[in-house]
């Protein structure tokens, strides 16, 4: 298994602004994946982060509001940009071998004025 | 468009009082169906994963099993700790598809 870590754990943003949000494997894993979690909702997939070239975004999520990187096996970033309200979310981040083994970081509860 | 269903959206239960979960799905390219944990404030827990119909898998005072269109994850004389949101994932070679969840209460 991988133990993901997430930073910040949880940020209180102003509209406009830009969080980026940080996620940290103990091991090297293929795949590196960003969700969002609204209160209530299950997980909707956001995008799969791919090591050293852009990002494979969900339909419905665009580069320019959901910015990833992902320099190494180990580490990706996600930008939320602009932010509204309706951006108040939980944000994780999963990671593993392949698509089936996924593990999950603790998330960032991200709330939005 | 791939599918996960879960039911009931809530299940409250007494110590002792053994359940079922229901995941129902439809996913083009099936390659595994998997169970997950998630307690308040924080990410899911990894509990089970499930390739072929027949196959079941137990950990504790859980048991999953899986037929062609659907899973079921059972709980056995569940605990108070065993209070959790348990969430069903389906995956092809994309991307995993999450349900809604089933938010299990287990009173002493």
């Amino acid at each position: 298994s991988a133990v993901i870590s997430q930073k910040p754990s949880r940020d209180i943003c102003q509209r406009g602004t830009s969080l980026t949000i940080q996620c940290q494997v103990d091991s090297q894993v293929t795949m590196m994946f960003w969700y969002r979690q609204q209160p209530g909702q299950s997980l909707t997939l956001i995008a799969t982060a791919n090591q050293g070239s852009e990002a494979t975004y969900e339909s419905g999520f665009v580069i320019d509001k959901f910015p990833i990187s992902r320099p190494n096996l180990t580490f990706s970033t996600l930008t939320v940009s602009n932010m509204s309200p309706e951006d108040s979310s939980i944000y994780l981040c999963s990671a593993g071998l392949h698509t089936d083994t996924q593990y999950f970081g603790p998330g960032t509860r991200l709330t939005v004025l | 468009e791939d599918q996960v269903t879960q039911s009931p959206e809530a299940l409250r239960l007494q110590e002792g009082e053994s359940s079922s979960l229901n995941c129902s799905y439809t996913v083009s390219g099936l390659r595994g169906l998997f169970w997950y944990r998630q307690d308040p404030g924080k990410g899911p827990e990894f509990l089970f994963t499930l390739y072929s119909a027949g196959e079941e898998k137990e950990k504790e005072r859980l048991k999953a099993t899986l037929t062609k269109k659907e899973s079921f994850l059972h709980i056995t004389a569940p605990k108070p700790e065993d209070s959790a949101t348990y969430l069903c994932a389906a995956s092809n070679d994309y991307k995993l598809s999450f349900g809604a969840g089933t938010t299990v209460t287990v009173r002493a």
